[in-house]
């Protein structure tokens, strides 16, 4: 099976636009949820998806949402950039709604300039 | 706030010595799970526990779980120069597939 594909690899913005993030999950794993890693606050939970039903939401503001479609492939989008949302976003693709193992893939290291 | 809590942050060793990180979280847990991550990469799913396991065994990885103490601990054993990385525990929430990351413990080897 492929593994988690997160696109793009790398993008730089410039503060004040928007960007989205990209993510398919494993074949046949439903539960996909993002992640920000930053050298200051580390790994830190941004939202989840199951079924295209946001199940949990992190302590983000509202600049960040996302979204799962129907063939379980994931977006988020974070709007009016600012300096401090330069970090490696994450994606985890997990089988089951709970309790189970989550992948994740390479990442998307956004640098907002 | 993060759940997990890594020990020690920072590990260097000889190649072919034996690892061990250890992780403290604070509430209660299904699982915990332990990941992999090279130099600002993604992160490698090494093993899940759940909280019925006491020990775990992949390879040359050893993950014991103690839920009354709120700790696991992951075994590196014969560590090789690739196992050079950032190792981070992660809980879950209890209430999907929401995970709680430590902050890391950078395992350094050496050749």
């Amino acid at each position: 099976k492929a593994g988690v594909t997160q696109t793009p690899r790398y993008l730089i913005k410039t503060r004040g636009q928007q960007v989205t993030l990209s993510c398919s999950p494993i074949s046949g794993h439903r539960s996909v949820s993002w992640y920000q890693q930053t050298p200051g606050q580390g790994l830190q939970f941004l939202f989840e998806y199951f079924s295209e039903t946001q199940r949990n939401k992190g302590n983000f503001p509202g600049r960040f949402s996302g979204r799962q479609f129907s063939n379980s492939r994931s977006e988020m989008n974070v709007s009016t950039l600012e300096l401090g949302d330069s970090a490696l976003y994450l994606c985890a693709s997990s089988e089951q709604v709970m309790n189970t193992e989550a992948f994740f893939g390479q990442g998307t290291r956004l640098t907002v300039v | 706030s993060q759940q997990g809590e890594e020990d020690p942050q920072a590990l260097s060793i000889q190649e072919g010595e034996n690892a061990t990180m250890n992780c403290s979280y604070k509430t209660s847990i299904n699982n915990l799970q332990w990941y992999r991550q090279n130099s600002g990469r993604g992160l490698v799913h090494l093993i899940l526990i759940r909280s019925n396991e006491r020990e775990k065994h992949s390879g040359r990885l050893r993950v014991t779980l103690d839920t009354s103490k709120k700790s696991s601990s992951l075994l590196i054993t014969a560590s090789r120069a690739a196992d050079t990385a950032s190792y981070f525990c992660a809980t879950d929430s209890g209430t999907g597939n929401q995970f709680y990351f430590g902050t890391g413990t950078s395992l350094t080897v050496i050749p």
